[in-house]
């Protein structure tokens, strides 16, 4: 079965600063999408970044880039200079290509301090 | 864009009772809607995949008789919680599909509905 760790409770960054965010996940398969998203106090889920496995490039997004090693099944998510609005619960998050199910790590609690 | 609403965001009923959470994707088209179930400080856990005209598929302990779910239409989803009990409270959120394909897919999730039970 399919699985995925975030190891990390809660992380701080000060404003202006990066952090990185750990995620690994567990598959046998090898077509797969990986996914971070972000969710505010308000709750509402946000996707910030998506991964295909398939592509070697690493994706980014603006402020938000990511870390894909394929072969050490690892997928960390880096944010450069952080905002105070970036403050969220991170989720990691794996599907399998050719399935709906998104299977979510426990998430990350991030702070930004100004 | 892809907006997907949900309604209400808060509900408070009595044990016993059935309670109605409706999912709306406003500005697509979505043949497949999803449910997930948030406890406090925990992950989403997926109870069920929703298919327009079709039966939705649970998810592996997930009570289908308990939570009913109904997707009528290409842009709504609901589910009924039925003689809900104090152990249903939670964080109800539901996602929809934007795509024809796995591939293409992307869900967005709406901004959830807090469930409690007295």
């Amino acid at each position: 079965a399919q699985t995925v760790t975030q190891s990390q409770p809660e992380m701080s960054v000060q404003e202006a600063e990066t952090v990185t965010l750990s995620c690994t996940y567990d598959t046998s398969e090898s077509d797969y999408y990986l996914f971070w998203y972000k969710q505010p106090p308000s709750r509402q889920m946000i996707l910030v970044i998506r991964q295909e496995a398939y592509k070697q490039q690493n994706a980014t997004e603006n402020r938000f880039s990511v870390n894909f090693q394929k072969a050490a099944k690892s997928f960390s998510l880096k944010i450069s200079d952080s905002q105070l609005g970036d403050a969220a619960m991170y989720f990691c998050a794996y599907r399998l290509d050719n399935t709906d199910k998104l299977i979510f790590g426990t998430g990350t609690r991030l702070q930004v301090f100004p | 864009g892809a907006v997907v609403s949900q309604h209400p965001s808060r509900v408070i009923c009595k044990s016993g009772t059935s309670v109605k959470i409706e999912c709306r994707s406003l500005d697509f088209q979505a043949t497949t809607m999803f449910w997930y179930r948030q406890f406090p400080k925990q992950s989403l856990m997926l109870m069920a995949t929703s298919n327009e005209g079709s039966k939705a598929t649970y998810e592996q302990g997930v009570e289908k008789d308990k939570f009913l779910i109904n997707h009528a239409s290409l842009t709504l989803s609901t589910l009924t919680v039925t003689s809900a009990h104090p152990e249903d409270s939670s964080f109800y959120i539901c996602s929809a599909r934007k795509g024809a394909g796995f591939s293409s897919d992307t869900q967005y999730f709406g901004p959830g509905t807090r469930l409690t039970v007295l």
